[in-house]
């Protein structure tokens, strides 16, 4: 029974370029959940998503960074023209429904380094 | 002040000793209360699951809630070296956006052999 896949683990972008991040959750589950882990900072909400569609993004910039949940496929969160301090462990979660008894399932993240 | 407030440590503890670690809060709306592990370089893993208040022990790990102090801890007994990660304590509350978790920022604890 895999886990909530991530990947790549490790991105490496220069100034400018584009980031796509990519969440497959586990299966049976619909919703997704992510997660920024800054330097020396705890894990902040971002977005979460059901299929096709967005439930609350609040936590994400809302310059540059986009999510999405397709019908078919992963999860993707897409960052644009990539700046310093968006270098940071990014960490998708599942769970099978938005239930608050529902226990979030992290994959290893992202590792997106800026340079 | 921060929602939530962990100390960071790092905490460090000889093999078989009792590890204590706690976070307090702000938000009385919180009402679910988690205590995940995360490994180097991997993502946090779900140790406990506490709703409410109260008390909730599995195998050498031991979840407290007082929700009248804000205050939640996770007793090791037993600690051993595997036992070394960060510790992030987590919670939820229980209206509208109860899928939320708001995390602290981590202990870093490790067990020497």
């Amino acid at each position: 029974n895999a886990g909530v896949m991530q990947n790549p683990r490790h991105l490496v972008r220069r100034r400018g370029q584009e980031a796509r991040l990519r969440c497959s959750p586990m299966k049976g589950h619909s919703h997704v959940y992510w997660y920024r882990q800054l330097p020396e900072e705890g894990l902040k909400f971002m977005v979460y998503l059901q299929k096709e569609n967005i439930i609350d993004e609040s936590g994400m910039p809302k310059e540059r960074f986009s999510a999405e949940f397709p019908k078919e496929g992963p999860s993707i969160l897409r960052i644009q023209q990539v700046v310093r301090g968006d270098s940071a462990a990014y960490f998708c979660a599942s769970s099978p429904d938005r239930s608050p008894n529902s226990p979030l399932h992290f994959g290893n993240g992202t590792r997106l380094t800026v340079t | 002040q921060k929602e939530v407030e962990q100390d960071p440590g790092p905490l460090s503890v000889p093999e078989g000793a009792i590890v204590s670690l706690n976070c307090t809060y702000s938000n009385s709306a919180f009402q679910y209360f988690m205590w995940y592990r995360q490994y180097s370089r991997k993502g946090p893993e779900l140790l406990m699951y506490t709703y409410s208040s109260g008390n909730k022990e599995d195998g050498r790990f031991t979840a407290q809630v007082d929700k009248s102090s804000k205050y939640i801890s996770l007793f090791i007994r037993d600690s051993q070296p595997s036992d070394s990660a960060t510790y992030l304590c987590a919670m939820k509350n229980s209206g509208g956006s109860n899928y939320k978790l708001t995390f602290g920022k981590g202990t870093l604890l490790t067990v020497n052999p």
